[in-house]
């Protein structure tokens, strides 16, 4: 079974652009999970998708966004980008997702987004 | 913010020897995971504990969890130099909502051949 695969791996933007990455989930995979992670701020949990819908957000400005399709590839979305926003983005993929018990999450290789 | 923070920062060792990382948290949770990660690459799923549950074994993995102390750790045996990676813990606290996984600060393990 094909892993998680995000695209593009890399990427060089400039302040005030958008951008838009992309994640196809495990087949039959319904839970779709994103994550930033940099040097001083670590992995920090971005949004979470299931069947279309966002359930849960992370701390993280209205300039971060995402949507999920029906086949549940998901993208997020980055408008306006500052320099901050230089972070290896993460997507996960879940099988199964409940409101009361999280399963293991498979992990894309990542998305490196610069930001000059 | 980082709910989970480990201990050590870093740990270097040789081949052969047991690594021990640990992980406190702060709120009551439904189950804690263990994910590596090797340089700038995407995680691997180690191990997931429930709350319900105090030691969970894998391979050469072995996973405590101490729900009264909010803490867990994290022991490999008879490590590999392919074990040089970062380890990270994570939690879903209770009423947290679905899958959101608060991560540690890791952990970065070197082992020397």
């Amino acid at each position: 079974k094909a892993g998680v695969t995000q695209t593009p791996r890399y990427l060089i933007k400039t302040r005030g652009q958008q951008v838009t990455l992309s994640c196809s989930p495990i087949s039959g995979h319904r839970s779709v999970s994103w994550y930033q992670q940099t040097p001083g701020q670590g992995l920090q949990f971005l949004f979470e998708y299931f069947s279309e819908t966002q359930r849960n957000k992370g701390n993280f400005p209205g300039r971060f966004s995402g949507r999920q399709f029906s086949n549940s590839r998901s993208e997020m979305n980055v408008s306006t980008l500052e320099l901050g926003d230089s972070a290896l983005y993460l997507c996960a993929s879940s099988l199964e997702a409940s409101f009361d018990i999280s399963y293991e999450q498979y992990f894309g290789p990542g998305t490196r987004l610069t930001v000059t | 913010s980082q709910q989970g923070e480990e201990d050590p920062q870093a740990l270097s060792i040789q081949e052969g020897e047991n690594a021990t990382m640990n992980c406190s948290y702060k709120t009551s949770i439904n189950n804690l995971q263990w994910y590596r990660q090797n340089s700038g690459r995407g995680l691997v799923h180690l191990i997931l504990i429930r709350s319900n549950e105090r030691e969970k074994h894998s391979g050469r993995l072995r996973v405590t969890l101490d729900t009264s102390k909010k803490s867990s750790s994290l022991l490999i045996t008879a490590s590999r130099a392919a074990d040089t990676a970062s380890y990270f813990c994570a939690t879903d606290g209770m009423n947290t909502g679905f899958q959101k996984l608060v991560f540690g600060t890791g952990t970065r393990l070197l082992v020397s051949p």
